[in-house]
Formats: C-alpha cells, structure tokens, sequence
C-alpha cells in the first residue's frame, strides 16, 4: 500500500526568502510523485511531476522538486517565495492510474511581508 | 477550453435531502474522479469512472452514487444527506501521458449539511 506523508501542517515564511515543504511517501513498487497548489477557494492545480530520468524536477512559478529514491522523499523547494505563493500545498503519489493516487494531508504555506 | 466546471460552487442542505451534483470536462478525458476535502485530511476519493458507462468505488464511497452516462458528464448523487458530508467536493478527470494519469481538477462544491 502507498502512502504520503507531509510533515509540516503550516510553513510561515517572509516573503523573499527561500522555503522547502516536505514529502515522504512510502510505496512497494515503483512512483510517480506530483506536486499540486490550491489557492483560496479554488481546486487543486499541478505544479510539477516526476514520472521517470532526472531526480530534479521543475514546476510552474519558479518551484522545484527533487526526488530521492533512498530517502523516500520529494520535497518542495522555491528561493525566493512571493506574497502570491500563499497558498496549501499537496503532495501525491501513484503508480498506475490516476485512481491510485494518494494525496497527502496537505501543507498551508504562509508568506508574510 | 473551459477544462473541468463544477455545478453547483455552494449548497446549503438539510439532514435527510438529496441532491446531485454535476462534473462536466470538455478535454476527452477517459477518467474521472470524486473526491472529498476535508481539514487535515487532503483529498479523499469517493468514487471513480474509467470510461462511459463505467462507475467504481473509491475509498470512501458510503453514501454516495454516481453516474457516468457521457464521457464528458460525471454525476455525485447524495440520496439522504448527512451532517458528516460535509465537505468540499472536487472533480478531476485525467489523461494517461505514457506511464500514469495527470489530474485537472474542477474549482469545487462546497455543500453543508445542517
């Protein structure tokens, strides 16, 4: 069974700083792991997904993401955060089909001025 | 393209109503899903379909119906709602891109159950 982990609940951050949101998954087979942005009173959006080739991966709005296999992880990165970046953050995972994807718990980012 | 429009964005209900709540995508998508936001708890699926005229259930499908009878129509019945419905309800349908599915996501139905 697949699961997804997102460790932190809230992240407040000043605007212009960098800021990391963090992912474990945990899956017996072989993942593919995406990163989706909701905005306030809006459905979820893809930022950005590793399917296969290059651990680094880069979304839309200057993200990034890195997946690494031995640490069972794929956390969220950004330099520098604007006040627009405020906003709840999913982590998933699949295998086959989108109706395996698990989603993870969800994490609020906050960007302070 | 409108991609995936939700029908309708808030409901009030009481215990014990029905209602139906309507997914329309224009992208030719196979796939579709339900799923339930709830605080703390991320996206849950309720009910799926792979393709028209094909429903299956997801992880917390109890309570719920749903019907696929157009490829671009998926339908969420609540036949009596409950106060632990309570929720936000998404769509999504979604494409395979060679080795898995992305997911375009609807704007949500907020429905409260008095």
């Amino acid at each position: 069974a697949q699961s997804v982990t997102q460790l932190d609940s809230q992240v407040p951050v000043f605007e212009e700083a960098p800021v990391e949101l963090r992912c474990n998954y945990s899956s017996s087979v072989s993942v593919y792991l995406f990163w989706y942005v909701q905005y306030p009173n809006q459905g979820l959006q893809l930022l950005l997904k590793y399917l296969s080739g290059s651990t680094l991966v880069k979304g839309i709005n200057g993200f990034e993401a890195e997946f690494n296999k031995s640490q069972t992880s794929f956390h969220l990165r950004k330099p520098s955060v604007h006040i627009s970046d405020t906003a709840e953050y999913f982590c998933a995972v699949s295998n086959t089909g989108g109706f395996k994807t698990i989603f993870g718990a969800g994490t609020r980012l906050f960007v302070k001025a | 393209n409108a991609g995936v429009t939700q029908t309708p964005k808030f409901r009030v209900l009481k215990t014990g109503q029905s209602m139906t709540l309507l997914c329309a995508q224009d992208m030719n998508h196979e796939y579709m899903y339900w799923y339930r936001q709830d605080p703390g708890m991320g996206l849950r699926l309720i009910h799926y379909s792979v393709g028209e005229g094909t429903t299956a259930k997801g992880e917390v499908p109890d309570g719920y119906n749903v019907s696929r009878l157009k490829k671009q129509n998926f339908l969420l019945g609540l036949e009596s709602a409950a106060p632990s419905q309570t929720s936000v309800y998404f769509c999504a349908s979604s494409y395979t891109e060679g080795l898995t599915d992305t997911q375009y996501f609807g704007p949500g139905t907020r429905l409260t159950v008095l």
